[in-house]
């Protein structure tokens, strides 16, 4: 693909609901990104994967997230039951290597209700 | 750990006007430091990297190390460059790479 594509770019749900958002990176690159963008806040780093290597959970603002990578390639942000401060624009992002540029997604926009 | 503080969350300024983005950095090594740009309904996307040394859109920034700072500077602002920046760093110890960045500044250019 052209680019980081991630779907689905909106999303509301209810409450207590769990989602699943999902991002295809550039093709052969190694580091993968996902950061949280809410309304007025900057943003917000949840989790990185680079490779092989076990991946920095550091951000994840609570166990009702979490993501993983499979093959190396795809990424899945799953949220379960979610809360309304899980709003927010979650954007994706890879890059060939570390400390390379990275490449952002458009962004899923959720809603939850 | 790393971190990345940019002070001024709005920048107003006239066309023509110079405009600085300030960032200051807190790390324990040799970074790369690198500047954001997101304009209005677009994505995310680089502007410059402290490395290439380029000039971006008349945008310059430098990276000084005593100072532990990364300012983005332009000497006359258009209209265009109306979006919100945000100054980010990645460190070679920490996460291997991971891309840290700051609050970001909201730069508005007035006719």
């Amino acid at each position: 693909g052209a680019g980081v594509s991630q779907s689905p770019s909106n999303k509301v749900t209810e409450k207590g609901k769990d989602v699943e958002l999902r991002c295809d990176p550039i093709s052969g690159h190694t580091a993968l990104y996902w950061y949280r963008q809410s309304l007025g806040q900057g943003l917000e780093f949840l989790i990185y994967f680079q490779g092989n290597s076990a991946p920095d959970k550091s951000g994840l603002p609570s166990d009702r997230f979490s993501a993983e990578r499979t093959g190396g390639s795809v990424s899945t942000l799953t949220i379960q039951r979610t809360q309304q401060e899980d709003s927010a624009v979650y954007l994706c992002a890879s890059s060939l290597r570390r400390q390379a540029e990275a490449f952002f997604g458009q962004g899923t926009r959720l809603t939850v209700v | 750990a790393q971190r990345v503080t940019q002070p001024e969350k709005l920048l107003s300024v006239f066309k023509g006007a110079p405009v600085e983005l300030k960032c200051n950095y807190s790390y324990s090594g040799s970074p790369e430091l690198f500047w954001y740009v997101q304009y209005s309904r677009q994505r995310l996307q680089l502007l410059l990297r402290h490395i290439s040394r380029e000039s971006i859109k008349g945008f310059t920034a430098d990276l000084n190390k005593g100072e532990t700072s990364f300012h983005l500077k332009k000497p006359f602002a258009q209209e265009e460059d109306s979006a919100m920046y945000y100054c980010a760093l990645s460190g070679q110890t920490d996460s291997w790479g991971k891309l840290q960045f700051g609050a970001g500044t909201q730069v508005v250019v007035t006719p």
